[in-house]
């Protein structure tokens, strides 16, 4: 059972445009939820993340949004430019003493910005 | 300033051959540790997490083993590769509190 989704496999999107990507979750127990932008073969990197208590956290050109109701959540990169081009992860994770439960990620989205 | 190693960055391995892959964490101490696995087309999937020396816990059943001797070390083992274990694995870690985890920079293995 998947519990962070991103039906989205890629998306393509012309440079100073806005990109929004979707994820949606089914785990209402999520506190926070985190955006990673990962390039071929590197480690993802943490690009921005919003609590379970907050709808909307930004960060220079990215944007968050969360939708508690609708157990969903954006990211909005306004402009767009080429080095965005990437596969960006959703993530959601959950507050616990050990603080080692793990973060679940979504399956990615492939940004193409297009010039 | 924190940082985490990861090597090697590339493996190729014969099915049925043993696998080490090691990961080390600089500028902090107690870092909670994890190893990912990315294969084609499922995202990225926990194997394993440890909260100190010693104490390792498996999320998905698999080939695969790690182990944590030093408080900064981590280390992915296989006895025996399978074919199905090919992918891209990455090592990652927290702090005391929950934020978010940094990862190296991933190894692509190859069992051929």
């Amino acid at each position: 059972d998947q519990q962070v989704k991103q039906n989205s496999p890629s998306l393509s999107v012309q440079e100073g445009r806005i990109s929004i990507l979707n994820c949606d979750y089914t785990n209402s127990m999520f506190d926070y939820f985190l955006w990673y932008k990962k390039y071929p073969a590197e480690g993802p990197t943490f690009l921005i993340s919003i609590s379970s208590i907050k709808d909307k956290n930004e960060d220079g050109r990215f944007t968050v949004f969360l939708n508690k109701s609708a157990k969903h959540l954006s990211l909005h990169i306004v402009p767009s430019q080429p080095g965005d081009s990437a596969v960006y992860f959703c993530a959601a994770g959950m507050y616990s003493g050990g603080g080692a439960d793990g973060l679940t990620f979504g399956k990615g989205t492939h940004l193409i910005i297009q010039p | 300033s924190q940082t985490i190693h990861q090597w090697p960055a590339t493996l190729v391995q014969p099915v049925g051959s043993p696998l080490s892959l090691e990961c080390t964490v600089e500028g902090t101490s107690n870092p909670n540790l994890y190893w990912y696995r990315q294969a084609a087309g499922r995202g990225l999937q926990l194997l394993f997490y440890s909260v100190g020396i010693g104490q390792i816990s498996s999320e998905v059943p698999q080939n695969l083993s790690a182990s944590r001797p030093q408080d900064r070390q981590f280390i992915l083992s296989s006895k025996k590769l399978l074919l199905s274990d090919s992918g891209f694995y990455l090592c990652a870690w927290t702090g005391g509190q929950n934020t978010e985890a940094f990862f190296g920079q991933g190894t692509r293995l190859t069992v051929v």
